[in-house]
């Protein structure tokens, strides 16, 4: 059975650090990992798609690496801001369609 | 072009009656996944329903149920509702029908209350 870890659970850091959350999963059995981003009470955004034959992927500051052997991706933000506080979520595709979340990592970005 | 949506935007029920959510797929998709998201954690998969199919079911109850329509829209019901149904329930959409299903897109999510 798969299983999608996050950790930490939450992390905070000063305006202009870079961020880096971790995701790991079981079963290196996936179709591509997608990263989310969550504000409180709303829906999700995308930020991310990784196939499973990529190893990295890159837009603006953020930067998500994938290692299937190791079941581990990262996702890099550079130059933290205050508008980067958030949840983020992982999400690895089993096939057809059937993702699996990690539980997210709660970010706060102090000024 | 206008995203996913979801209606109702809140819903409070009783234990023991029955809901339905609703969810209108980004222009072009075609397919519609629904997951449940209690606080705290991640989204879980319910079901997804492409042509008009659920083609995926994750580990839910039969209580959840659902329905693609021919625009691709979705409904989703939960009959005999616990205080446990409690939640943001998300719909995302994407393209294809193909094994190694692209990027979602979510809606906005229902929050239902269950007292």
């Amino acid at each position: 059975k798969q299983e999608v870890t996050q950790i930490p659970a939450a992390l905070s850091v000063p305006e202009g650090e870079n961020l880096v959350l971790n995701c790991s999963f079981t079963d290196s059995a996936i179709y591509n990992l997608q990263w989310f981003r969550q504000d409180p009470g709303k829906g999700l955004t995308s930020l991310l798609l990784i196939q499973s034959s990529q190893r990295e992927q890159t837009s603006g500051r953020l930067n998500a690496s994938l290692d299937k052997s190791s079941g581990r991706s990262t996702l890099y933000i550079a130059a933290s801001q205050p508008g980067d506080s958030a949840t983020y979520l992982c999400a690895v595709n089993l096939g057809w369609g059937k993702f699996q979340f990690g539980a997210g990592t709660q970010v706060v970005v102090t000024p | 072009d206008a995203g996913v949506t979801q209606s109702p935007t809140h819903l409070i029920k009783t234990r023991g009656q029955q809901v339905t959510l609703r969810c209108s797929p980004k222009s072009g998709h075609d397919t519609v996944s629904w997951y449940q998201q209690a606080l705290g954690q991640g989204p879980q998969f319910i079901f997804q329903y492409y042509e008009e199919e659920e083609r995926q079911r994750g580990n839910f109850p039969d209580r959840f149920s659902g329905h693609q329509f021919p625009n691709y829209s979705s409904e989703l019901n939960v009959n005999a509702l616990l205080l446990g149904d409690s939640a943001l329930y998300l719909c995302a959409s994407s393209l294809g029908g193909g094994q190694g299903v692209d990027t979602q897109y979510f809606g906005p999510g229902t929050r239902l209350t269950v007292l």
